[in-house]
């Protein structure tokens, strides 16, 4: 099993819709979380961080934790065609930041 | 502006010839690691700094060097370079008990 696991996608969404990504963790250890947005051809960019349970909003953006179910997703509302991008998800545990291997998000017009 | 610099941004080398890539960064910042991201794998830490002349190994060392003589440089040695290095380099820096980290703008390597 995977430390942080991601659906590689494409998960397509039509524009202003909601888009939902996901994210699990194998270590129940892990004490923070992250999604970082990363362009075609770019580095990756931290857009939101989370570290208890429950939702974290910002803008258009809702991280939400659940450590029972080692679970974290993001949210994106009203999502534009500037948020194609693939979405890492990164988990702490101490000294370490495991990446999961991304989902790739396509918004349409 | 603020940025973590790392050159080349495209390299193409042959098995075996020694290679340095440059990390520098103007930040300030104590934290400085070095990733490979490969297609299914995802971004893999190397090799990582908490301060001068303080380095760890991160998930995968094998066939890699780093120094930090100074701060704000963090350069990756590949000493003899094999194909399976063929990968996606990334430079990162942070401050120390800052979450976020930094990256460089890649460095896509091809070793034939």
């Amino acid at each position: 099993q995977k430390e942080v696991e991601q659906n590689s996608g494409p998960l397509s969404v039509p524009e202003g819709a909601i888009a939902s990504l996901n994210c699990t963790y194998s270590d129940r250890g892990s004490q923070s979380f992250f999604w970082y947005r990363q362009y075609s051809g770019k580095s990756p960019e931290l857009i939101m961080s989370i570290y208890s349970n429950g939702d974290k909003e910002d803008g258009r953006f809702t991280a939400q934790l659940n450590k029972a179910s080692q679970y974290v997703s993001l949210l994106i509302r009203d999502s534009q065609p500037s948020d194609s991008a693939t979405y890492l998800c990164a988990v702490r545990n101490t000294d370490k930041l495991i990446f999961g291997t991304g989902t790739r998000l396509q918004v349409f017009p | 502006e603020a940025q973590v610099t790392q050159n080349p941004r495209y390299l193409i080398t042959v098995t075996g010839k020694k290679l340095t890539v440059t990390c520098s960064q103007n930040m300030n910042h104590e934290y400085m690691s070095w990733y490979r991201q490969d297609p299914g794998l995802g971004l893999r830490q190397i090799y990582y700094s908490m301060n001068v002349e303080v380095t760890d190994k991160g998930d995968v060392p094998e066939g890699y060097k780093v120094s930090r003589k100074e701060k704000r440089n963090f350069p990756l040695i590949l000493e003899s370079p094999s194909p399976n290095q063929t990968s996606l380099y990334f430079c990162a820096s942070s401050l120390l008990g800052d979450e976020k980290l930094f990256f460089g703008s890649g460095t896509q390597l091809s070793v034939l």
